[in-house]
């Protein structure tokens, strides 16, 4: 299955410090996408990097992409409370319109 | 507002007992999916239609059935459920044909088969 990994599973930090998660992946993407789940809820968006595109920033968030090690790493700088959430990768392939997510990793942000 | 809505939001049912899980949009999107959230294993595709009468199978479409006849609606349907499928249930859509394009997610089904 294409579905990715991420790492670490879990993550604790103190308010103020960054967070860095990443997702390894197992074949070629069309884009990579990050989402964030707060506890039991729906996913929401947070942003989109292409194949052809090494890294994208959106506000406090900083994702960069190495298609050749198969892997994107999410940073979030200068973290708050309201950050704990869980984030998930997903993956859309160049072929086929399925859509894969990751394993998630769980962020605490501790006050 | 935009929104991906799903009913009902819980479930609690017997093994055996046909159910139907709803899902429509109001954002006139192509693509709608169906996905399953178990702990450790993420979000896994269930089912998935690009437009009207077109669906295809996910990663995980055993023991589920779907149908899309208007946009808007994309029913998940349970024929024969079972206990492995108590799952939390999530339904998006997405604008376009490209699979690539961002996801809206309704706000979940937490489903219990006993």
């Amino acid at each position: 299955s294409q579905q990715g990994e991420e790492d670490p599973q879990a993550l604790s930090i103190q308010e103020g410090e960054n967070a860095t998660m990443n997702c390894s992946y197992k074949t070629s993407i069309n884009n990579l996408q990050w989402y964030r789940q707060n506890s039991g809820r729906g996913l929401v968006h947070l942003i989109l990097i292409r194949s052809n595109e090494r890294e994208k920033h959106s506000g406090r968030l900083r994702v960069t992409l190495d298609t050749s090690k198969k892997s994107s790493s999410l940073l979030i700088t200068a973290s708050r409370a309201a950050d704990t959430a869980s984030y998930f990768c997903a993956t859309a392939l160049n072929t086929g319109n399925q859509f894969y997510f990751g394993t998630g990793t769980s962020l605490t942000v501790i006050p | 507002e935009a929104q991906v809505t799903q009913n009902p939001r819980y479930l609690i049912t017997v093994t055996g007992k046909k159910l139907t899980v709803t899902c429509s949009q109001n954002m006139n999107h192509e693509y709608m999916s169906w996905y399953r959230q178990d702990p450790g294993l993420g979000l896994r595709q269930i089912y998935y239609s690009m437009n009207v009468e077109v669906t295809d199978k996910g990663d995980v479409p055993e023991g589920y059935k779907v149908s899309r006849k208007e946009k808007r609606n994309f029913p998940l349907i349970l024929e024969s459920p079972s206990p492995n499928q108590t799952s939390l249930y999530f339904c998006a859509s997405a604008t376009g044909s490209k699979v690539g394009n961002i996801q809206y997610f309704g706000a979940g089904t937490r489903l219990s088969v006993l």
